[in-house]
């Protein structure tokens, strides 16, 4: 299976910062990253798949980027509702695998 | 609005088995794949089993080969999970996932989910 390691695991940011989270996998799965954020009583959410793209609804605030085994969330001018746990998930090579998780607090 | 609701879940005893469902709306059931994804403190998320539009492809990872079965009924917009021989492994909160409009490969990412359902496997 293609191991997914996130980094950092933890990360402290106040609103209007941008801030980045990687994601490396342990073998090369071309574009095929995707990106989702987790909150407390709601359903996850998916931001990026395929490296890039945007899912429909996901504001323009959130970019993607990377290839290969190293891939990047960007989050630009934070807002008060991106606070959250973040995942990446391989979807190259079955099975889909995911990373462990990057929790964004408020500093 | 896509609507992913899970109900079965509880408590129950290693060896034991227990059946998930998942009720979707918002979205033309029979045109999508549907997944099982859970998710535990230690292990993180895990994707558990993928079903096909029709249900005559069905996928599991390795551990819960030949204890699980995925199935779905399109007439009902409802899937479902039965998780036979269960052990104290397979304790989770388990997540009702669409798979998403593109793949490679037949490997997906999940565009949608339930809020999960906790499965408990204790003596």
């Amino acid at each position: 299976d293609v191991q997914m390691t996130q980094s950092p695991s933890n990360l402290a940011a106040s609103p209007g910062e941008s801030v980045s989270i990687n994601c490396k996998a342990s073998k090369s799965i071309s574009k095929y990253l995707a990106w989702y954020q987790q909150k407390p009583g709601k359903p996850n959410k998916l931001l990026i798949y395929s490296g890039s793209t945007l899912q429909s609804g996901t504001p323009s605030r959130f970019s993607g980027s990377g290839s290969g085994t190293d891939f990047t969330l960007t989050i630009r001018n934070l807002e008060p509702e991106d606070f959250g746990l973040y995942y990446c998930q391989q979807h190259n090579e079955n099975p889909p695998t995911f990373g462990a998780g990057t929790k964004l607090e408020l500093k | 609005e896509v609507q992913l609701v899970e109900s079965g879940g509880g408590l129950v005893q290693p060896g034991r088995s227990l059946k998930l469902s998942c009720a979707a709306s918002g979205f033309t059931f029979s045109n999508y794949g549907m997944a099982w994804v859970r998710q535990t403190p230690t292990k993180g998320l895990e994707w558990v089993a993928s079903i096909s539009t029709g249900g005559g492809n069905t996928y599991y990872r390795d551990s819960v080969k030949g204890r699980f079965t995925i199935s779905r009924d399109n007439a009902k917009n409802t899937q479902y999970l039965q998780m036979d021989s269960l052990r104290s492994e397979d304790t989770a909160t388990y997540y009702c996932a669409r798979h998403g409009v593109t793949t490679v490969r037949g490997v997906y990412y999940f565009d949608y989910w339930g809020q999960g359902v906790m499965v408990t496997v204790s003596s």
